[in-house]
């Protein structure tokens, strides 16, 4: 089956300090990939979309000079946590989609964010 | 995307069969109905999706009413590594694949 995954796994850092997540489609190519965020207890909440070769879109209430994203190949999607803060600590899942059947939508396992 | 009402949680002993109710009463035409799981501090995975007739695979039973206002997600024989939270989701295959994910039903198998 189709594999996502996620670099790292699990990172801590210090307070006003930068992020970088890592989000790969291992045996397929994603034409759009999604990145979540989900808080302890809560469900997951949609940050962004990200189409390769172009811009983002962020939904409403994401700041996008905050959390940058990148998806420069078909394979790679990069969200960086920018001057990352106590609140920004939580569970950050991408979902990579291959545009080929509807329901293919393939998640990572997350990375959990702690920022001290 | 039609909103969807699934009761918070849920028990099931194991071996047993789990159903998962889903209402989806504003449900449009074109809209599927999507069933994911996620189990603690993991991905989602997808389970099964349907439009209008029952569908089965090697994980799931979903049974969806004729007037496909609700479903029903069925786990014939439950297992402890079923325990997760179920999400029902709706979406028009047309609105570019983004899940909304709601509230879902947290599961616990029981031995």
């Amino acid at each position: 089956g189709a594999v996502v995954s996620q670099h790292p796994s699990w990172v801590i850092c210090k307070s006003g300090t930068s992020v970088k997540i890592e989000c790969r489609s291992l045996d397929f190519q994603a034409t759009t990939m999604f990145w979540y965020r989900q808080f302890p207890k809560q469900s997951l909440m949609l940050m962004a979309t990200s189409n390769e070769g172009s811009k983002a879109t962020y939904e409403q209430g994401v700041e996008k000079d905050k959390f940058l994203i990148n998806h420069a190949s078909l394979t790679l999607s990069t969200l960086t946590v920018t001057s990352a803060h106590p609140e920004d600590s939580s569970f950050y899942i991408c979902s990579a989609y291959p545009g080929t059947r509807s329901y293919e939508q393939y998640f990572g396992p997350g990375t959990r964010l702690t920022v001290t | 995307d039609a909103k969807t009402t699934q009761p918070p949680s849920m028990d099931c002993a194991e071996g047993r069969a789990a159903n998962l109710p889903c209402n989806h009463s504003t449900i449009s035409g074109n809209e599927y109905v999507y069933w994911y799981r996620q189990i603690h501090s993991q991905g989602p995975q997808y389970i099964i999706h349907g439009l209008k007739n029952n569908e089965t695979n090697e994980m799931a039973s979903l049974i969806i009413t004729e007037d496909r206002k609700s479903s029903t997600l069925i786990l014939p024989h439950a297992t402890l590594r079923d325990t997760a939270v179920y999400y029902c989701i709706v979406l028009n295959n047309n609105a570019g694949n983004m899940l909304t994910f709601g509230g879902g039903t947290r599961l616990m198998v029981k031995p």
